[in-house]
């Protein structure tokens, strides 16, 4: 079975700021996706990156990054020049590659940006 | 293009009484995902379809819990008779289905949120 760890429970940082988000899993796949989904207050889940794991560039999308370290297995979400509407709860989540699988999610961070 | 649309966004029910939660999947998608989410906890699967077909119910509750897609598109899921514990946030998603991150990426509605009294 695959679990997946963020390992900050709560983070808060100044608008403008960069803030590194960590995730780590374990898995004895080889086949597989990462994503970055987040949930401000108002509940609806967004995704925010996605990352296949047999690609060694990391992607990015805007000012969100992701730093993949396969043979860690570290997904660590990057956000640059941090807004108030980055303000939400942030999953991180594998899925095994192939027929649909299921979404495993970790704990979440709870990321607030101050003005 | 419209999203994953969920309904009710809210209800509150006492415990015992039948509840159930309608989901509507983004147009096209063929598989669809019912996640279970309690407060401050990433979602849980309950059971994902692939069109008509329930291809993962093993988190599924039977003894109260049940769900349906009809002509593989709309999906309910019902409790009956509900709990205390059950009060959560129910999660549908959808995604294309296909090789293709892309496609198997999954998108979520805003949830219902449930309160058992």
């Amino acid at each position: 079975a695959q679990t997946v760890t963020q390992s900050q429970p709560e983070m808060s940082v100044q608008e403008a700021e960069t803030v590194t988000l960590s995730c780590t899993y374990d898995t004895s796949e080889s086949n597989y996706y990462l994503f970055w989904y987040k949930q401000p207050p108002s509940r609806q889940m967004i995704l925010v990156i996605r990352q296949e794991a047999y690609k060694q560039q990391n992607a990015t999308e805007n000012r969100f990054s992701v730093n993949f370290q396969k043979a860690a297995k570290s997904f660590s979400l990057k956000i640059s020049d941090s807004q108030l509407g980055d303000t939400a709860m942030y999953f991180c989540a594998f899925m095994k590659r192939g027929g649909a699988q299921k979404l495993v999610f970790g704990q979440g961070t709870r990321l607030t940006i101050n003005p | 293009e419209a999203g994953v649309v969920q309904s009710p966004r809210y209800k509150i029910i006492e415990k015992k009484q039948p509840v159930a939660f309608w989901c509507n999947p983004i147009s096209g998608h063929n598989t669809l995902y019912w996640y279970l989410q309690n407060l401050g906890q990433g979602p849980e699967l309950l059971i994902r379809y692939e069109n008509e077909e329930a291809v993962d119910d093993s988190q599924l509750p039977k003894d109260r819990f049940s769900a349906e897609r009809l002509k593989g598109v709309d999906s309910t899921l019902k409790i009956q008779p509900a709990e205390l514990g059950d009060s959560a946030v129910y999660l549908c998603a959808s995604s294309l289905g296909g090789p293709a991150i892309q496609q198997e990426t999954q998108y979520f509605g805003p949830g219902t949120r449930l309160l058992v009294l």
